[in-house]
């Protein structure tokens, strides 16, 4: 069964720390990975896209990484600011047809204070 | 452009009644999709489009249907409404190889009394 399990459940940092999300995943044939952030009330936002090849991909302050052997890959923020507070979501693509399927992790629900 | 917008933003229905939530998207995307999320668990894919006039069930579609007349708008129909629809349900439209590139709308959510 195709699975994306995401680690922790929740995390509370301060400010300015940083901060690595895991995602482990079962799903196959492989197409590529996302992760999403997702802010309360609202829908989720792509932040990164990794295909099989690629092993890190950063956009600003947020660095992926993706390792196809072991089927993980990690989100690390750095210096994490009050914004960041939201859940971050995996999402893997399989490869089919038309149209991927996705499947979808349960998210990490950071929350960080001052 | 407005990306993906979705109506209503809330709503509350009783145990029977029948609604339809609206959804449109201004990105030309061939690719529509709904999804469910609810506490504890990843979002599931209710029904989906690849173009007008072609719908496709996903992995949780019982009790929903959904139209595709053009290429802005899909509609999601609940037909008797049931507490187990209680959820946040998402429309998304999708772009790229595979459309695996998804924009989401910000979301309605609907309880079921």
């Amino acid at each position: 069964k195709n699975q994306v399990e995401q680690s922790p459940q929740s995390l509370i940092i301060l400010e300015g720390k940083n901060c690595t999300l895991q995602c482990n995943y079962t799903v196959s044939p492989f197409s590529n990975l996302r992760w999403y952030k997702q802010d309360t009330g609202r829908g989720p936002v792509s932040l990164t896209i990794m295909t099989f090849s690629e092993n890190t991909k950063s956009n600003g302050r947020y660095t992926a990484t993706l390792d196809a052997d072991t089927k993980q890959s990690s989100l690390h923020i750095t210096a994490s600011q009050l914004s960041d507070s939201a859940s971050y979501i995996c999402v893997v693509s399989l490869r089919t047809g038309t149209a991927s399927k996705l499947t979808f992790g349960t998210g990490t629900r950071l929350q960080v204070t001052l | 452009n407005a990306g993906v917008t979705q109506t209503p933003k809330f709503q509350v229905l009783k145990t029977g009644q029948s609604m339809t939530l609206q959804c449109a998207q201004d990105m030309n995307h061939e690719y529509m999709s709904w999804y469910r999320q609810d506490p504890g668990m990843g979002l599931r894919l209710i029904h989906y489009s690849v173009g007008a006039g072609i719908t496709d069930q996903g992995e949780v579609p019982n009790g929903y249907n959904v139209s595709r007349s053009t290429t802005e708008d899909f509609p999601l129909r609940l037909l008797s409404a049931a507490p187990s629809q209680t959820s946040v349900y998402f429309c998304a439209s999708g772009a790229g190889v595979s459309y695996n590139e998804q924009f989401f709308g910000p979301g309605t959510r609907l309880t079921v009394l």
